[in-house]
């Protein structure tokens, strides 16, 4: 069965640290989709990136960066010189079905790591 | 503005009642889902729909019903067969094909 972990409960650092959220994932497909999502107070959930199981390059998008290693089966989050807007619960999600019938049955979502980022 | 909803956003209901959650979603998206979270639990899908009149149990259906008589519209009915209630409940829409999911903003349910 497919499992996400998310061992970090609460991460607390100071604005402009960089902080990373772990992510590490269990499934028996070769084939699946790995994705991020950013919980605000408000509650919706934020999609913040996808990636198939077969493409490991790591992805920047301005201060965020994802790092997606099969061989230790993790897709950790990295946040460079946080800052308070990024305060937030990060949910990472697995999806097995691939492309042909990817994610129509859901998503399997980690615990969530709740950041929080101090002025 | 496309996206999904989520009415109401705050409910309280008393014991041994049925409560109706409504989404409706106009991003044409054949899939739908319905997720609870609690404190600390992430989320867990309760059910979902790939298609018009059918759906599909998840990890967590026992005391939900849901309905999907048209694409736009996937009501969750909360049964007093459910013990523990008291929760967020998200519902989401997607493709299907890729597995992203666009989330609506959620219904806090409390019973009293």
């Amino acid at each position: 069965a497919q499992k996400v972990t998310q061992a970090q409960t609460e991460i607390s650092v100071v604005e402009k640290e960089d902080v990373t959220l772990d992510c590490v994932y269990e499934t028996r497909d070769t084939t699946y989709y790995l994705f991020w999502y950013k919980q605000p107070p408000s509650g919706e959930l934020v999609f913040l990136i996808r990636r198939n199981s077969f493409d490991e390059q790591n992805e920047i998008s301005g201060r965020y960066s994802w790092n997606f290693q099969k061989s230790t089966s993790s897709f950790n989050f990295t946040i460079t010189a946080s800052q308070v807007v990024d305060s937030a619960v990060y949910f990472c999600a697995l999806s097995e079905k691939g492309y042909s019938g990817g994610g129509a049955d859901g998503l399997t979502f980690g615990k969530g790591t709740h950041l929080i980022i101090q002025p | 503005d496309g996206g999904i909803t989520q009415s109401p956003k705050y409910l309280f209901r008393k014991e041994g009642q049925n409560v109706t959650l409504s989404c409706e979603q106009n991003l044409n998206h054949d899939a739908m889902y319905w997720y609870r979270q609690d404190p600390g639990q992430g989320l867990r899908l309760i059910y979902y729909s790939q298609i018009v009149n059918d759906f599909q149990k998840g990890d967590i259906a026992e005391g939900y019903s849901v309905s999907r008589e048209k694409k736009e519209s996937f009501p969750l009915t909360v049964t007093s067969a459910q013990k523990n209630p008291t929760a967020f409940y998200l519902c989401a829409s997607g493709w299907g094909v890729t597995g992203e999911l666009f989330f609506g903003e959620g219904s806090r349910l409390t019973v009293l």
